[in-house]
């Protein structure tokens, strides 16, 4: 199967971090999206991680566990506009994507 | 950067009408597009597989003559919404695949800016 877990909803303060975890049902997925979407939009891409480790890219962080079937979205110094639903998304073959429910971030003053 | 455009981005309309939605890919060619429907709250969920020159691959649970899907050049995928009636309202957002993007990308697909279809 390819579930993929996250979490609703998180609340964090302006200025600090978040870790969104994501679990996933490994059969079938060859690399790990994390797109940003806020409401009424389209989703961007965030980051992509195909092997095992951490893949820094400025604030945001992905990492990924292949054997764990686990993925996190490291979100440092937030900021207001960082409130949006993050998505972790599994990619297969056939350029097929499966997406997560997404967990909604909000950031508070 | 790739860019797909969605058109219209928001559309009224009365029961049993049809609606078409074009999402073009703007600077690059897309042998593949898919189409999303988004339900308030939810995730996105994939509707069908476009493909330039062959048959759409529908997902479990979509009509397929219900929505029809057109992918009749490289940078163009119709989807078509026959006989609406107000289930069917809905984001729809379309996403297309560089056929030239790179192994390191691996099948990263560039989204539309979605279609909002109300049907009265």
């Amino acid at each position: 199967g390819q579930n993929i877990d996250q979490p609703t909803e998180m609340t964090a303060t302006e200025g600090a971090i978040v870790q969104i975890n994501c679990t996933y049902q490994t059969s079938g997925f060859n690399g790990l999206f994390w797109y940003q979407q806020h409401a009424g939009e389209a989703p961007t891409f965030l980051s992509y991680n195909v092997l095992d480790g951490l893949e820094e890219k400025g604030r945001f962080s992905s990492f990924l566990s292949r054997s764990k079937g686990y993925s996190y979205l490291l979100l440092k110094e937030l900021q207001m506009k960082d409130s949006a639903s993050y998505l972790c998304v599994g990619g297969a073959a056939g350029n097929k994507l499966t997406f997560g429910g997404g967990t909604r971030v909000l950031v508070k003053p | 950067g790739a860019v797909v455009s969605q058109h219209p981005s928001r559309v009224i309309c009365k029961s049993g009408t049809s609606v078409k939605i074009e999402c073009r890919s703007l600077d690059f060619q897309a042998t593949t597009m898919f189409w999303y429907r988004q339900f308030p709250k939810q995730s996105l969920m994939l509707m069908a597989t476009s493909n330039e020159g062959s048959k759409a691959t529908y997902e479990q649970g979509v009509e397929k003559d219900k929505f029809l899907i057109n992918h009749a050049s490289l940078t163009l995928s119709t989807l078509t919404v026959t006989s609406a009636h107000p289930e069917d309202s809905s984001f729809y957002i379309c996403s297309a695949r560089d056929r030239a993007s790179g192994r390191a990308r691996g099948n990263e697909q560039f989204f539309g800016p979605g279609t909002r279809l109300t049907v009265l």
